[in-house]
């Protein structure tokens, strides 16, 4: 079975530009969540969906952060305008809920802004 | 608000040895999980056992164990006779259940375990 797929794994770009991270979550499951780790602040929720719907964003920094997620297999988190203390890795993980709780990583996408 | 401590930053064993992470929580719920997820230098987030705050159970898997004590507020984990395939980040987490599905995950600030051969 094919995990949490996230792209790309590994991102640079220049300060002010647009990122978009993607993550396609596992077949099935209901719950997708987005995290970022970075070594002053560990790791964070930055927001989640259930079935679709945003449940709690109150993670997201700032209105530079922005997440969607269209339909049951696709999510997208977009920084615009990016600023080097964005630089992190940025963690999907899906879970099916509310049966089971354990929530399962993609592989990150680790993003630097010079 | 829910809060992860993880008090112990690092911890260095030779191969063999028993180690104990520990891990304290805080919430104001009743219902709630806790987890332990594994970093290898790798980077990924492996799912290590989650537990609700209803089973007190202790649970064994190989040479993991966990010790789940609600008067404490701890869910400490164990590994017995270490390997050096063991080294990595430990993260414990807190979610907590919402009625109608998943919470986010808070983690700790995480246990970087060193097992030297």
């Amino acid at each position: 079975d094919a995990g949490v797929i996230q792209s790309p794994r590994h991102e640079v770009t220049e300060m002010g530009q647009e990122v978009t991270l993607r993550c396609k979550p596992i077949s099935g499951h209901n719950s997708l969540f987005w995290y970022r780790q970075t070594m002053m602040r560990g790791l964070e929720l930055l927001i989640y969906f259930n079935n679709n719907v945003p449940i709690d964003d109150s993670g997201m920094p700032e209105d530079r952060f922005s997440a969607k997620m269209p339909n049951a297999s696709f999510s997208t988190l977009k920084i615009q305008p990016s600023e080097p203390r964005d630089s992190a890795v940025y963690f999907c993980a899906s879970s099916l809920a509310p049966r089971d709780n354990e929530q399962f990583f993609g592989p990150g996408t680790r993003l630097t802004v010079l | 608000a829910q809060k992860v401590t993880q008090a112990q930053t690092e911890i260095s064993v030779v191969e063999k040895e028993d180690v104990t992470l520990d891990c304290v929580y805080e919430t104001r719920d009743t219902t709630y999980y806790l987890f332990w997820y594994k970093q290898p230098p790798s980077g990924e987030l492996v799912f290590l056992i989650r537990r609700n705050s209803f089973d007190e159970q202790n649970e064994i898997s190989g040479r993991y164990s966990w010790n789940f004590q609600k008067s404490t507020s701890s869910f400490n984990f164990t590994i017995t006779a270490s390997q050096v395939v063991d080294s990595a980040v430990y993260f414990c987490a807190l979610s907590i259940y919402s009625g109608g599905g998943a919470d986010g995950l808070t983690f700790g600030k995480g246990t970087h375990l060193i097992i030297q051969p």
